[in-house]
């Protein structure tokens, strides 16, 4: 079964700052889909970007980029010029490409505190 | 766009009570999720739904059914609430993409229903 780990219970970075979020995941596919979730105080859940792993470059949205590296099965994302807003809980997520219910396997999360 | 709409927000029940948590897309999307987060392990995949009238078991099933009567709906029930099942549910949906570059799409979420079991 895939298996998606985040390594950082707990961020914190300083206004205006950069600040990169570890997610490693273990599967056997080639083909599959990786996303960034964040979730703030309010409880929504907020698509930050995504991967599809046959595209080598990385994905880029805004001040949000990731660091996808298949070999090594990881997938980093770096939040550039960090907002208050940003404060949340960011979960890193799996999914085999072309599965029957197109089902999602999440990490843990990764709290992130944003000081001014 | 109201999108996923998840009915009620919060609720406290007693052990052994039963309910049925609501989730609403105006999407026309075809996959349907229901999932638990608890602290320190993300979201769990209760159950899913790939089309009107199907059901299909996910990572932690046990003490939870589901119905898709109707494509746009999918209910979450507890027969018989336990103090393990206190959580947060989200409902999520999807549509389904037939290849490459169109089964990419993200699954959209509700705000979630936050559960209490005294």
């Amino acid at each position: 079964a895939q298996t998606v780990t985040q390594s950082q219970p707990e961020m914190s970075v300083q206004e205006a700052e950069t600040v990169t979020l570890s997610c490693t995941y273990d599967t056997s596919e080639s083909d599959y889909y990786l996303f960034w979730y964040k979730q703030p105080p309010s409880r929504q859940m907020i698509l930050v970007i995504r991967q599809e792993a046959y595209k080598q470059q990385n994905a880029t949205e805004n001040r949000f980029s990731v660091n996808f590296q298949k070999a090594a099965k990881s997938f980093s994302l770096k939040i550039s010029d960090s907002q208050l807003g940003d404060a949340a809980m960011y979960f890193c997520a799996y999914r085999r490409s072309m599965e029957y219910g197109n089902k999602l396997v999440f990490g843990a999360g990764t709290i992130l505190r944003v000081k001014s | 766009n109201a999108g996923v709409t998840q009915t009620p927000k919060f609720r406290v029940l007693k052990t052994g009570q039963s309910m049925t948590l609501l989730c609403a897309q105006d999407m026309n999307h075809e996959y349907m999720y229901w999932y638990r987060q608890d602290p320190g392990m993300g979201l769990r995949l209760i159950h899913y739904s790939v089309g009107e009238g199907t059901t299909a078991k996910g990572e932690v099933p046990d003490g939870y059914n589901v119905s898709r009567l109707k494509k746009q709906n999918f209910l979450l029930g507890l027969e018989s609430a336990a103090p393990s099942q206190t959580s947060v549910y989200f409902c999520a949906s999807s549509v389904w993409g037939r290849g490459r570059g169109t089964d990419n799409q993200p699954q959209h979420f509700g705000d979630g229903t936050r559960l209490s079991i005294l």
